[in-house]
């Protein structure tokens, strides 16, 4: 089945200790993004990838980087965590073209120690 | 400024009967519409869709409808089941906005046996 998929479902870092989290998909969808969700609020994005094009939100945190090797992988870098980055991080694919379903990965949930 | 509300944070519904969620939205540009459910430590699932050129979508239990002129749509889920619930996330994109999804702030209901 074509799917997202992030490893590892569940990561606990130190406060500050560099940390990466990893999405794929097999969907060959052209968009990627990364969104953070804290509790049951909505999904914040955090950056997406048109192709290779990168494009920040404006209120992303520069402690948040992003890497896309390849059409099917995606990264999302932490440099120096803090307690409040602790949250579920969710990665989405789409189409370029639309319709504008985003299909998500089961997300990876972050401790900050 | 929040483009999409949901003004409801809960709800509960018995088992059997109608659940309705509410959402709503200020942006004009807004021409695509969704719906996500999503269970606790998972990523958001996409549910049903409807685009402005219709008022109603309908897939099995579930069924969307658009008010436009009033900036409104809801989600029924008839007859409601207890795997039902979870947390619904309405999110809106435009032509403008790219594949950029703005979504409301969840509603979780419970449907209770």
């Amino acid at each position: 089945d074509a799917m997202v998929i992030q490893n590892p479902r569940y990561q606990v870092t130190q406060f500050g200790k560099p940390v990466t989290l990893s999405c794929s998909q097999t969907l060959n969808h052209n968009v990627m993004y990364w969104y953070q969700q804290k509790s049951s609020q909505a999904p914040k994005l955090l950056f997406h990838y048109y192709d290779k094009d990168f494009n920040n939100e404006a209120d992303t945190p520069d402690n948040f980087q992003s890497r896309r090797p390849n059409t099917s992988f995606c990264f999302l870098d932490i440099r120096s965590p803090g307690l409040g980055d602790a949250a579920m991080y969710l990665c989405a694919t789409s189409t370029l073209d639309g319709p504008y379903e985003q299909y998500f990965g089961p997300g990876t949930r972050l401790t900050v120690t | 400024d929040q483009q999409v509300k949901q003004n409801s944070p809960s709800l509960s519904v018995q088992e059997g009967r109608i659940s309705i969620l509410n959402c709503d939205y200020t942006n004009s540009m807004f021409d695509y519409f969704l719906w996500y459910k999503k269970y606790p430590a998972e990523g958001p699932t996409f549910l049903i869709s409807i685009s402005s050129i219709k008022d109603k979508n309908e897939d099995g239990r579930f069924t969307v409808f658009l008010n436009k002129s009033a900036k409104h749509l809801s989600l029924h889920i008839v007859p409601s089941q207890p795997g039902d619930s979870a947390v619904y996330f309405c999110a809106a994109s435009g032509s403008s906005a790219g594949n950029m999804l703005t979504f409301g702030g969840g509603t979780r209901l419970m449907v209770k046996p």
